[in-house]
């Protein structure tokens, strides 16, 4: 079964700490991974894709790394600020032919900075 | 460029009632898809459209249903509503390919009482 699995499933640190959140997936047959960051009632933003063939990709404070071979991303926030505060989903596009425009999240990692 | 709309944003019905729920894409996507999030479950895949075809369907049951316009634009709906359909509804649209970023739209929130 292709399942996504993100931790920790909550973290809270000061502000201007560099933090990582993880993301692990079950089948390295995918297409990319996204990032995404939901405010509380809101809809998903999207923050950084990684296409299958890439390792990294970085937007700003924010970096991710795809290592498909050991079924994981990470995402890393330098520096982190109040308003980095939300829920950050990671969300895999499996390949195969029942995957058209199926995105399968996992469960959010709720990031709370404080001043 | 506008982004993916959703209307309307809140919605209140009543079990066995039935609600429809639209998406316009971003202008130029022909894919759309859409997603249900409760707090239990989570984020969880419908169906997807792509020019006006379903290409690809979620595990839900048959009265969840949706359709493609000509324009790309999309609607959801859902028969004999049930307390546990009470959810956010995300719609998400892409470009050509879907291997590309999916962009969500703000959510319609339903509330079955």
């Amino acid at each position: 079964k292709q399942e996504v699995t993100q931790i920790p499933a909550a973290l809270s640190v000061p502000e201007g700490e560099n933090l990582v959140l993880n993301c692990s997936f079950t089948d390295s047959a995918i297409y990319n991974l996204q990032w995404f960051r939901q405010d509380p009632g809101k809809g998903l933003t999207s923050l950084l894709l990684i296409q299958s063939s890439q390792r990294e990709q970085t937007s700003g404070r924010l970096n991710a790394s795809l290592d498909k071979s050991s079924g994981r991303s990470t995402l890393y926030i330098a520096a982190s600020q109040p308003g980095d505060s939300a829920t950050y989903l990671c969300a895999v596009n499996y390949a195969g032919g029942t995957s058209y425009g199926k995105l399968t999240f996992g469960q959010g990692t709720i990031l709370t900075v404080h001043p | 460029k506008a982004g993916v709309t959703q209307t309307p944003r809140y919605l209140i019905k009543t079990r066995g009632q039935q609600v429809t729920l639209s998406c316009s894409p971003i202008s130029g996507h022909r894919s759309v898809s859409w997603y249900q999030q409760t707090p239990g479950q989570g984020l969880q895949f419908l169906f997807e459209y792509f020019s006006e075809t379903q290409r690809n369907k979620g595990n839900f049951p048959g009265r969840f249903s949706g359709r493609q316009f000509s324009n790309s634009r999309s609607e959801m709906n859902v028969s004999t509503l049930e307390l546990g359909d009470s959810a956010l509804y995300l719609c998400a649209s892409t470009g050509t390919s879907y291997t590309e970023t999916q962009y969500f739209g703000p959510g319609t929130r339903l509330l079955v009482l």
